[in-house]
Order: structure tokens, then sequence, then C-alpha cells
């Protein structure tokens, strides 16, 4: 079965410092994977996608994830964070049936001024 | 305005009661989920829906129900509510002529706290 593993679950980095979200994924076979983000009292906005192609996927807010297939892995990442980059995030793989998606649990940023 | 809209927004219910939740979409979107978001567990699915007549349980449909009234509509019921069931509700879309390669449409989530 498939599933996705984030393992922090908060982290604190201070405005301006780089910052990387870890995911790690368990899938049958190709994956397609998704970085979403969730501000405070918002739903779910689309950060990036993977489907095929160049590992390195160029996202919305200056966000970028790198696929690696040998370690399972689709962490996020941003050369400077914001404070407005202060949310939930979360790390999806699919298809499913129905294009579902399988989510990780989240990791929570906080962004020290 | 919001491609997918979620009402209520906020609800407090008391265990025993009866509620639902509502959805509607303008995207044209065949597909709709019901997710339930915990912390430090993610989203998990509750209900999903193909069409107006294809209705499937997800991974954690036990004590809801959901009613697809119209290929935007997409409601979420709990007949009778307890505080385990106290989350976060999202309903979200999708469009199957995308093909496998698309990705789901997120409503602003509902509030659940049942006392």
């Amino acid at each position: 079965a498939q599933s996705v593993t984030q393992p922090d679950i908060h982290i604190t980095v201070s405005e301006g410092a780089s910052l990387e979200l870890r995911c790690n994924y368990s899938y049958g076979a190709t994956p397609y994977l998704f970085w979403y983000v969730q501000s405070p009292g918002q739903g779910l906005q689309l950060l990036l996608k993977y489907f095929s192609g160049d590992t390195l996927v160029q996202g919305i807010k200056g966000f970028e994830a790198e696929f690696k297939r040998s370690q399972s892995s689709f962490n996020l990442r941003k050369p400077s964070v914001h404070w407005s980059d202060a949310a939930e995030y979360f790390c999806a793989v699919g298809p499913n049936a129905g294009n579902m998606l399988t989510f990780g649990g989240g990791t929570r940023l906080m962004v020290k001024p | 305005d919001a491609d997918v809209t979620q009402t209520p927004r906020n609800r407090i219910t008391k265990t025993g009661k009866r509620i639902m939740l509502e959805c509607s979409q303008t995207k044209g979107h065949d597909r709709m989920y019901w997710y339930r978001q915990d912390p430090g567990l993610g989203l998990r699915l509750i209900y999903y829906s193909f069409d107006v007549k294809d209705i499937n349980k997800g991974e954690i449909s036990d004590g809801y129900s959901v009613s697809r009234q119209a290929q935007a509509k997409f409601s979420l019921s709990l007949e009778s509510a307890i505080p385990n069931q106290t989350a976060l509700y999202f309903c979200a879309t999708s469009d199957s002529r995308q093909g496998a390669r698309t990705e789901a449409f997120f409503g602003q989530g509902t509030r659940l706290t049942v006392v």
C-alpha cells in the first residue's frame, strides 16, 4: 500500500534562511508527487507537482522540489524563507483509484523574525 | 469567489446530533472527495464520488454518509456525531478528463467540533 512520511512535524527557521522539508513515499509504480500548503484558516493550495521528466520541479512562491527515485524522496526547498511562508505543508502521492491522493502527516513551519 | 465552497466554515454540535456539511463547486469537475484532517495524521479520505451515480467509501467512512445531489454538489453527513469526529473537513474536486496527471482542488475547510 502507498504511504507518505513527513518526518518533521514542526520546523522553525529564521526569516531569510533556507528551508528543506522532507518527504518520503512508498508507492508501487512511478509516483505522481505533490506538495500542498495550508495557510491558517485556508484550504490547501498546490505548490508544485511532479509527473515525469526533469526531477527538479519549480513551483509557486519560489519553492522547488527534487524527485529522487533511489531514495523514494520528494523534498521541498526554498532558498530564502519569508514570514508569510509560515504554514503547514503536506506532501502527497498518487494516483490511486479515482485520482485520489495519499497524504503525509504534514510539517508545520514557523518563521522567526 | 472560491471555486470549491464549503458550508458552514465552522460548526459546534452536540454528541448524538445529525449534521450535514455541504460542498459545491464551479469548476465543472466530475470527481469530488471528502477528506478529514487531524493533527499529525494529514488528510484521510472519507468518501469519493466519480459522478452523480458513483459513490465509494474511503479509508475512514464509518460513521459518515454522503450524497451527490448534482455534479456540482457533494454533501457529507454525520448521522449521530461523536466527539472523535471533531476535525477539519475538506472537500476536493478533480477532473477525470485530465487523466491521472491532475491535481485536486480543495475548499477552505469546515472546522467541526463535537461536544
